[in-house]
């Protein structure tokens, strides 16, 4: 909600790289993370990071993540159709509720 | 495993209806959560549950209920349905609480529209 924002649309070509952006406001959040919906389906985690990290990489997907900001950023690589969703990011600060922002919805074009 | 199951897929009330959303999981999960998506809002959490037999309110209670009778099933109540209620819910679960090495499992959500 209010504790995290995302811009709502992104649109990529085939092929090239996404980066997806989210400011969140806790300075005690704990744990970051990024969860992918796909039409029709729940969410599904897609990455995380611990606060204490500044970069995280996953195969196509590299977390960038600036404390300093409070700034999250997701990248994905060699973006293909099968990107296109949403993607939330959200965090706790280990109460067992996670906070998520509005989305981003991400359209991978030929 | 199903995972988490929710039913109905879809539902139209008409307003002052009362309805039961149900959410059940067989990954003997811990934790459950109702969140209601709405366009251009994210996910705000209604209600939660550490356990059977504890509830407890998250960002937007009102107008809902909630029981955790079983480890298994969380059934969200609708009383007296408005059109503020409209909305895509989602539960979750997860075994010790949404955290890296626990995260939530959702289920493909129920879409509820009050007119």
């Amino acid at each position: 909600g209010e504790d995290v924002e995302q811009s709502l649309f992104l649109s990529v070509r085939e092929g090239d790289s996404s980066v997806i952006n989210c400011t969140y406001t806790d300075s005690s959040s704990t744990y970051l993370y990024w969860y992918k919906q796909e039409p029709g389906a729940g969410l599904q985690l897609l990455t995380y990071i611990f606060s204490n990290m500044d970069m995280k990489q996953d195969q196509r997907l590299t977390v960038l993540l600036n404390k300093k900001d409070k700034h999250l950023s997701l990248r994905i690589a060699d973006t293909q159709t099968g990107d296109s969703a949403i993607y939330f990011c959200a965090e706790t600060t280990n109460d067992y509720k996670l906070s998520f922002g509005a989305g981003t919805t991400v359209t991978v074009r030929a | 495993n199903a995972g988490v199951t929710q039913t109905p897929k879809f539902r139209i009330l008409k307003i002052g209806q009362s309805m039961t959303l149900q959410c059940a999981q067989d990954m003997n999960h811990n934790y459950m959560y109702w969140y209601r998506q709405d366009p251009g809002m994210g996910l705000k959490l209604i209600y939660y549950s550490v356990g059977a037999g504890i509830t407890d309110k998250g960002e937007v209670p009102n107008g809902y209920n909630v029981s955790r009778s079983t480890t298994e099933d969380f059934p969200l109540r609708l009383e007296l349905a408005a059109p503020s209620q409209t909305s895509v819910y989602f539960c979750a679960s997860s075994y010790s609480g949404g955290t890296y090495n626990s995260p939530l499992h959702f289920g493909n959500g129920t879409r509820l529209t009050v007119t």
